[in-house]
């Protein structure tokens, strides 16, 4: 299985600060792709990076792949309290495959 | 928002009896999901269908089975409910032809069963 982990399991941070949230893999995939859900409901796409892309930005969103290390990672700079919520990786590999969703990090932003 | 629908939201039934949990979706996507999570929990894929007449089971194994006769329309059904199929239900939908498998969520179905 090519299922993402993300790292840390939850995380806690003030108002105006940076979060980073890591997401590892195992094999070869197409895209990775970072997802949000709040409390009880279901996942907000957020942002999709392709194998062949290094950095992507989106709003206040900052992703990275290093393929070579089979690792993603999202920051979330100037966080808000409403940015509190989990956020999990997926992964898309090759052909007509479904996506695998990682663990997911809470994150907590205390206003 | 995604025009993605999940019914009944919530529901609370006896040990045994018959569920159908219904999602539709009014983009045209050819495929489908189906998840189970537990609360706080990572997803796991139950069932999935890549258009009309075609229905695969995912990595979760599940007493559930599910039908895919229109497009739109992707219902789970549970024959015998029983306390360990308590959990969140969640459905999703993709855009055909990208390859890129974005996926777009409805609210959830949150199951108790007693």
């Amino acid at each position: 299985s090519q299922q993402g982990e993300e790292d840390p399991q939850a995380l806690s941070i003030q108002e105006g600060e940076n979060a980073t949230m890591n997401c590892s893999y195992k094999t070869s995939i197409n895209n990775l792709q970072w997802y949000r859900q709040n409390s009880g409901r279901g996942l907000v796409h957020l942002i999709l990076i392709r194998s062949n892309e290094r950095e992507k930005h989106s709003g206040r969103l900052r992703v990275t792949l290093d393929t070579s290390k089979k690792s993603s990672s999202l920051l979330i700079t100037a966080s808000r309290a409403a940015d509190t919520a989990s956020y999990f990786c997926a992964t898309k590999g090759s052909g007509n495959t479904p996506l695998v969703f990682g663990k997911g990090t809470r994150l907590s932003v205390i206003a | 928002e995604a025009d993605i629908y999940q019914t009944p939201r919530y529901l609370v039934i006896g040990t045994g009896k018959k569920i159908t949990l219904e999602c539709s979706q009014t983009m045209g996507h050819d495929k489908m999901y189906w998840y189970q999570q537990d609360p706080g929990m990572e997803l796991h894929l139950i069932h999935y269908s890549y258009g009309v007449n075609s229905t695969e089971k995912g990595d979760l194994s599940s007493e559930s089975t599910v039908s895919r006769i229109r497009t739109e329309h992707f219902p789970l059904t549970l024959e015998s409910a029983r306390p360990s199929h308590t959990s969140q239900y969640l459905c999703a939908s993709s855009i055909p032809g990208t390859g890129n498998n974005e996926q777009f969520f409805g609210p959830g179905t949150r199951l108790t069963v007693l």
